[in-house]
């Protein structure tokens, strides 16, 4: 069974320059989250998706960052206008069950720094 | 809010030691409870998970974890570390009427000397 499928790995971009990530889930699976990873600390989920509809999106820093699930399963998570502070590990995970109790499948992570 | 407490920000132990990296939340419900490993290079799997019944739970590689309601801990144990466990850990707990949104700790890395 394939992972969690993140591209690109790596960007390094300038401040107030826009980015976008790609999230490609577990085949079959409903519920999609983004998190964010700054050095030095746990990851910190920004989003959450049941198929294409948003079940948490609390702590998303809704004025720059953006994110969307067309058709239940890729997502996309864009930042415009990236600041500094931005720079961290974009993380992606897939849960094969809807709301409840599952176990999340982690993709390798986008590191964006931003200069 | 909900957070989560994990004591060590670095451990170094050399191999054939006993580990315990310590994990507290602080949300009074029903609770989820995971421990997750990233060793280097790769992506975050889950090591652990506690749902109900049996506090003491066993997961891969040899590691348990002892949920501790009064304590309000989740504390992973391992009787004997190897230089393959050199990873950094992260504990996180699901708040268990909150869909499947994971709050985690900062993350213990751990280093085993060969």
């Amino acid at each position: 069974e394939a992972g969690v499928a993140q591209s690109p790995r790596y960007k390094i971009i300038e401040k107030r320059q826009s980015v976008a990530f790609w999230c490609n889930p577990i085949s079959g699976h409903a519920t999609l989250y983004w998190y964010q990873q700054i050095l030095g600390q746990g990851p910190k989920l920004l989003i959450q998706f049941q198929n294409n509809g948003v079940v948490d999106d609390s702590q998303l820093p809704k004025d720059r960052f953006s994110a969307e699930r067309l058709k239940g399963v890729d997502s996309t998570l864009k930042i415009q206008p990236a600041k500094l502070e931005d720079s961290a590990v974009y993380l992606c995970a897939s849960s094969p069950r809807g709301l409840g109790i599952y176990e999340q499948y982690f993709g390798p992570g986008t590191r964006l720094t931003v200069t | 809010a909900q957070s989560v407490s994990q004591h060590n920000h670095h451990v170094i132990l050399s191999e054939a030691a006993s580990l315990e990296l310590g994990c507290n939340y602080s949300y009074g419900g029903t609770v989820n409870l995971f421990w997750y490993v990233q060793y280097p290079g790769q992506h975050l799997q889950l090591l652990l998970k506690y749902f109900s019944g049996d506090p003491l739970v066993k997961g891969i590689k040899g590691f348990e974890a002892e949920f501790i309601k009064s304590k309000f801990s989740f504390n992973l144990r391992k009787p004997s570390v190897q230089w393959s466990d050199t990873a950094e850990y992260f504990c996180a707990v699901n708040e268990g009427n909150q869909g499947g949104k994971l709050i985690f700790g900062q993350g213990t890395e751990l280093s085993v000397k060969p």
